[in-house]
């Protein structure tokens, strides 16, 4: 059975710092994997897919990649603002499992 | 353009009652998932639609839960005879036609089981 962790389960950074958020998943067979936020009494916003046969993925500051083989994905953030401050959620998508989610790391950026 | 919305936004219910929640996915979509997100925890997956296709079920907890698409748009999630732990956010989403598509989600209702 597929599971997905995420690491830290919170965060707290001062304005400006790079960041880097971990995801590990224990099957390596998946489609794709997504990161996504949350912000508070919100639904989830897509931040990035991942194809299985991609390395990494690019969108502004925020960066991803998977490395399938071991079962991770980490989601950097440059330059970080007050306004990332959110839920950030991976999740693995197969065919036998559909789209698995992580709980999540609640990170807070400080002005 | 119009996201995926959904309906009610709060709801407040008495134990034993039953509660529709309705989705409105995003026109054109023909996926459309429920999730459950309960306090502290992930998003759990209920319920899967795909076109015309018998719906995945495999995540629904208990016979209680049930859904259906009309017309291959918008969905309703029946909860029968709630129950406390049946409190949670509900999500809602869809995607473009393959499985591996970009989701997107809508505002979630709040289902409090008093």
């Amino acid at each position: 059975k597929q599971e997905v962790t995420q690491i830290p389960a919170a965060l707290s950074v001062p304005e400006g710092e790079n960041l880097v958020l971990n995801c590990s998943f224990t099957d390596s067979a998946i489609y794709n994997l997504q990161w996504f936020r949350q912000d508070p009494g919100k639904g989830l916003t897509s931040l990035l897919l991942i194809q299985s046969s991609q390395r990494e993925q690019t969108s502004g500051r925020l960066n991803a990649s998977l490395d399938k083989s071991s079962g991770r994905s980490t989601l950097y953030i440059a330059a970080s603002q007050p306004g990332d401050s959110a839920t950030y959620l991976c999740a693995v998508f197969s065919g036998t499992y559909k789209y698995i989610f992580g709980t999540g790391t609640r990170l807070k950026v400080l002005a | 353009g119009a996201g995926v919305s959904q309906s009610p936004s709060n709801k407040v219910t008495e134990k034993g009652k039953d509660v529709e929640l309705r989705c409105d996915p995003i026109s054109g979509h023909t996926a459309l998932y429920w999730y459950r997100q309960s306090l502290g925890q992930g998003l759990e997956f209920l319920i899967y639609f795909q076109g015309n296709s018998a719906p995945d079920k495999s995540g629904l907890p208990s016979d209680r839960f049930s859904a259906e698409r009309t017309g291959g748009s918008v969905s309703t999630l029946t909860i029968q005879r709630t129950q406390q732990e049946d409190s949670a956010v509900y999500l809602c989403a869809s995607s473009l036609a393959w499985e591996g598509e970009t989701q997107y989600f809508g505002p979630g209702t709040r289902l409090l089981v008093l």
